[in-house]
């Protein structure tokens, strides 16, 4: 299995700019989770979804971030406009349910600056 | 409400010494909890994970976990510590009542291992 496969691994854009992150989970993992990190605030949970369904978006830090997930093998975060205060490196984990309360395996991450 | 302390934002330790990374949770009943781990410029790797039984947890790379109930903690272990396992360490507990998938990460621990 090729894992938790992310693109683009590297972005620079200008603030004001749309910027589109993507991401493959693992196949027939039904849960996909979208997370930040940043030297400051550590690592924070963004949005997650379960069979392409958004569950919890409270992590979401404002309305310029959107996120869908149109099918099993694909989802996106967006960030319009995006601003310097976005920089940071963002990872797509997903996960498998069960009583096994399977771990999550990661992406290896975008890392985004806006200038 | 629920979280994940790791007291110690920096371990150091000789190679060929014991090394231990600190974590102590809080949760509303049964916790499930997991170790992850950070090398540069990658995404987290799951460890080990303690969802019921043997207190003690046996892991990838010769890592090891101690839950104590009492003490509300689950620190990580390794009997002799190799300069590769220098990487940040990020604990993560789910509680049993959550009634969702969503991990609480600590602010993750940096070990460094010096020859």
């Amino acid at each position: 299995d090729a894992g938790v496969i992310q693109s683009p691994r590297h972005e620079v854009t200008e603030m004001g700019q749309e910027v589109t992150l993507r991401c493959k989970p693992i196949s027939g993992h039904d849960y996909l989770f979208w997370y930040r990190q940043t030297m400051m605030r550590g690592l924070e949970l963004l949005i997650y979804f379960n069979n392409n369904v958004p569950i919890d978006d409270s992590g979401m830090p404002e309305d310029r971030f959107s996120a869908k997930m149109p099918n099993a093998s694909f989802s996106t975060l967006k960030i319009q406009p995006s601003e310097p205060r976005d920089s940071a490196v963002y990872f797509c984990a997903s996960s498998l349910s069960g009583s096994s309360y399977n771990e999550q395996f990661f992406g290896p991450g975008t890392r985004l600056t806006v200038l | 409400a629920q979280s994940v302390a790791q007291p110690e934002d920096q371990v150091k330790v000789a190679e060929g010494n014991p090394l231990t990374v600190k974590c102590t949770y809080s949760v509303s009943g049964n916790p499930y909890l997991f170790w992850y781990v950070q090398y540069p410029n990658r995404g987290l790797q799951f460890l080990l994970k303690y969802i019921t039984g043997d207190n003690l947890v046996k892991g990838s790379y010769g890592f090891e976990a101690e839950f104590n109930k009492s003490q509300t903690s689950f620190h990580l272990k390794k009997p002799s510590a190799l300069v590769s396992d220098s990487a940040l360490y990020f604990c993560a507990v789910r509680g049993a009542l959550f009634g969702t998938d969503k991990l609480i990460f600590g602010t993750g621990t940096r070990l460094q291992v010096f020859p």
